[in-house]
C-alpha cells in the first residue's frame, strides 16, 4: 500500500529538549515535504527536498531543521524546541512531475511545554 | 506573491443541501489549482486538482473549475452527506514552483 509514515503520532516535550519527527514514504517519490498547520493559519511549509541530499526552505524554516540521505526518508529536527512550535506537523511527498499528487501522512502532534 | 482566499467557516449544512465552498487565489503565471479534504484526526487528501483555465476537476460528487477571468476555483457539491464532514482547503501551485500555497481551510459540518 502506497504511503507516507510519521512517527510519532503524539509527542510532548519541555522547550529546549532536541527531537526528531521521522517521515518515510514507499512510493519512491524525488519531492518531500515538512508542513505546520495552526488553527486560522491553514498550512505553511517548513522545508522541502527535491531529491537525496537537496533541501530548501520553506515559508517557515526558523527553528528546524531536516536532512534527505536516503530518498525514503526525510526527518524533521528541531535542535531546540520552543512553545511557539507547538503545532500539528505533515509530511507529504509526491513525484517529480509538476502536476503530480501530494501524499500527506497522518500527522505528528507536538506540545512545548 | 501567492495567495489563497477561502471563505471562513464553520458552513453548517443538513443532508441533502447543496454545497459551495469559495476559493480565489492571486497567482503569477498560470498555476495549478487543488482542493484537499482533511476528515478527522487524518492527514490531508487530494480531493481534485485542475490545471488549466476553463478545466473542471471533480471526484466523489464534488465539482470546481478553473475560471481565470475571476481567479476563482468554488468547491461544489449538489447534495451533501454526513460522511462529507470535514475541512477543505483550496491550494495553488504556481509553475516551476516547489512551494504550494494554502487556504486556511473551512470546516464543513453536515447534520443528518
Amino acid at each position: 500500500e502506497a504511503q507516507v509514515t510519521q512517527n510519532p503520532r503524539y509527542l510532548i516535550t519541555v522547550t529546549g529538549k532536541k527531537l526528531t519527527v521521522t517521515c518515510s514514504q514507499n512510493m519512491n517519490h524525488e519531492y518531500m515535504s515538512w508542513y505546520r498547520q495552526d488553527p486560522g493559519l491553514g498550512l505553511r511549509q517548513i522545508y522541502y527536498s527535491m531529491n537525496v541530499e537537496v533541501t530548501d526552505k520553506g515559508d517557515v524554516p526558523e527553528g528546524y531543521k531536516v536532512s534527505r540521505k536516503e530518498k525514503r526518508n526525510f526527518p524533521l529536527i528541531l535542535e531546540s524546541p520552543s512553545p511557539n512550535q507547538t503545532s500539528l506537523y505533515f509530511c507529504a511527498s509526491r513525484d517529480s512531475g509538476s502536476q503530480e499528487t501530494q501524499y500527506f501522512g497522518p500527522g505528528t502532534r507536538l506540545l512545548v511545554l | 506573491g501567492n495567495s489563497v482566499t477561502q471563505m471562513e467557516g464553520p458552513v453548517t449544512l443538513s443532508e441533502e443541501a447543496f454545497l459551495t465552498i469559495n476559493c480565489t487565489y492571486t497567482a503569477t503565471g498560470y498555476p495549478s489549482l487543488f482542493w484537499y479534504v482533511q476528515y478527522p484526526g487524518e492527514g490531508l487528501q487530494l480531493l481534485l486538482k485542475a490545471t488549466k483555465a476553463d478545466d473542471k476537476g471533480s471526484n466523489k460528487g464534488f465539482e470546481a473549475t478553473y475560471r481565470k477571468e475571476t481567479t476563482s476555483f468554488h468547491l461544489e457539491k449538489g447534495s451533501v452527506q454526513v460522511s462529507d464532514s470535514a475541512v477543505y482547503f483550496c491550494a495553488l501551485r504556481a509553475g516551476g514552483s516547489y512551494i504550494p500555497t494554502f487556504g486556511r481551510g473551512t470546516s464543513l459540518i453536515v447534520h443528518p
